[in-house]
């Protein structure tokens, strides 16, 4: 089991620009969640998906969407980027309320 | 709203040495406590949870609900326990999302 695996790992974006992350869930997950961490601060809720809806919402914009497909995997999009945005974003899934794991991260740069 | 606190951003102790990481927590429910640890280029892992009451790694943490806090604790630090701990908690609301401090580093010296 490969466990939680994101991609891109690192990527570069200039300010306006949009991006997409991507989230494999480990093997068995029916939950996940999206968090993003600023450099020197702890992780921060986005969102989390579950069944293919936004089941709860941390305090982002709407800038933030996501996406979850049957197969359990997920997407989470920025538009119009912000320098602010820069920042390790991390994925964690689980099945139902059980132990939370997460994926190394996807490292986003705003230029 | 639920606030999960880490009053130290670095905690520096010789090998051998006790370590506490302390933690604070504000919720109005009856909370879930966890440790996560992350090791330099790794990713964030589970070192321990409150509802297990389990030593992992020699650490150990009890929840203290009249204080509201769930501080982790080594007796003799070890220098693999290099590493950045967070602190974090999940409302006992049937979701799994968790509501993390801003992490304290742990540098344990030779």
């Amino acid at each position: 089991d490969a466990g939680v695996t994101q991609s891109p790992t690192h990527l570069i974006k200039t300010r306006g620009q949009q991006v997409t992350l991507r989230c494999s869930p480990k093997s068995g997950h029916d939950t996940v969640s999206w968090y993003q961490q600023a450099l020197g601060q702890g992780p921060q809720f986005i969102f989390q998906y579950y069944e293919e809806e936004e089941r709860q919402r941390g305090n982002f914009p709407d800038r933030f969407s996501g996406h979850q497909f049957p197969n359990y995997s997920s997407e989470l999009n920025v538009n119009a980027l912000l320098l602010g945005d820069s920042a390790l974003y991390l994925c964690a899934s689980s099945l139902a309320a059980n132990t939370i794991y997460f994926g190394e991260g996807s490292w986003l740069t705003v230029v | 709203a639920q606030r999960v606190t880490q009053p130290e951003k670095l905690l520096s102790v010789f090998k051998g040495a006790p370590v506490e990481l302390k933690c604070n927590y504000s919720y109005s429910g009856s909370p879930e406590l966890f440790w996560y640890v992350q090791y330099s280029r790794q990713r964030l892992q589970l070192l321990l949870r409150h509802i297990s009451r389990e030593s992992i790694k020699g650490f150990t943490a009890d929840l203290n609900k009249g204080e509201t806090s769930f501080h982790l604790k080594k007796p003799f630090a070890q220098e693999e326990d290099s590493a950045m701990y967070y602190c974090a908690l999940r409302m006992n609301s049937g979701y799994s999302t968790l509501t993390f401090g801003k992490g304290t580093m742990l540098l344990v010296s030779p």
